[in-house]
């Protein structure tokens, strides 16, 4: 079974603060996704990697940055928190095939930015 | 207009009873749709997805695809207290493999 792990399940931080989620997965994936999931508004996807230090903007890339220096690990860097990134962030991982390959998604890291 | 429109409930319904959730689209390139359950505190896991247009059958689980309509929607038979979670739908176009759009999800309670 595919295994993505979100390092932290809960986070609370301040307003300013430079915060990092990190993501790691066990499948060797090429593709890696950061989504932020809010109530009414599904799931938006904020960044993809489709290789190791590879990266491409999504749908709300704005106040986020990503890095991956490994294959195997993809993290989301919030460069000056705001209460509005207060969210659900997923993480998921895909295999870079042709055709349709499915995400797997790890359990989410709730962060509130007080 | 969103992409994918999906009534985010929630529904409740007696154990036993069948279920029908559905998704509407604008997009005509969409080509694969998905459908994926999420359990409260953990991630969405995939049920199951179909390419373009048909059923799909999996055990107790049915997919239908409208692409006339730009409708889909998932069945859930014999429903069971279990089958209680967010159900949301998904769905990208043949070439795009990093652009899935999800819709908001419905938020199914199954009452024993």
């Amino acid at each position: 079974d595919v295994k993505v792990t979100q390092s932290s399940r809960y986070l609370v931080k301040r307003t300013g603060e430079k915060v990092f989620l990190e993501c790691v997965q066990d499948m060797d994936h090429e593709n890696m996704f950061w989504y932020r999931q809010d109530p009414g508004l599904g799931l938006r996807l904020i960044y993809f990697s489709y290789d190791v230090k590879m990266k491409e903007k999504g749908d709300i890339p704005e106040g986020y940055s990503v890095s991956r220096e490994k294959k195997e690990r993809f993290s989301l860097i919030l460069e000056s928190a705001s209460t509005n990134q207060t969210s659900m962030y997923l993480c998921a991982s895909s295999p870079g095939e042709q055709g349709y390959q499915p995400q797997h998604f790890g359990d989410g890291t709730r962060l509130s930015i007080l | 207009q969103k992409e994918v429109e999906q009534d985010p409930g929630p529904l409740s319904v007696p154990e036993g009873a069948i279920v029908s959730l559905n998704c509407t689209y604008s997009n005509s390139a969409f080509q694969y749709f998905m459908w994926y359950r999420q359990y409260s505190r953990k991630g969405p896991e995939l049920l199951m997805y179909t390419y373009s247009s048909g059923n799909k059958e999996d055990g107790r689980f049915t997919a239908q695809v409208d692409k006339s309509s730009k409708y889909i929607s998932l069945f859930i038979r014999d429903s069971q207290p279990s089958d209680s979670a967010t159900y949301l739908c998904a769905m990208r176009t043949y070439s795009s493999a990093s652009k899935i759009i999800f819709g908001s999800g419905t938020r199914l309670s199954i009452r024993p």
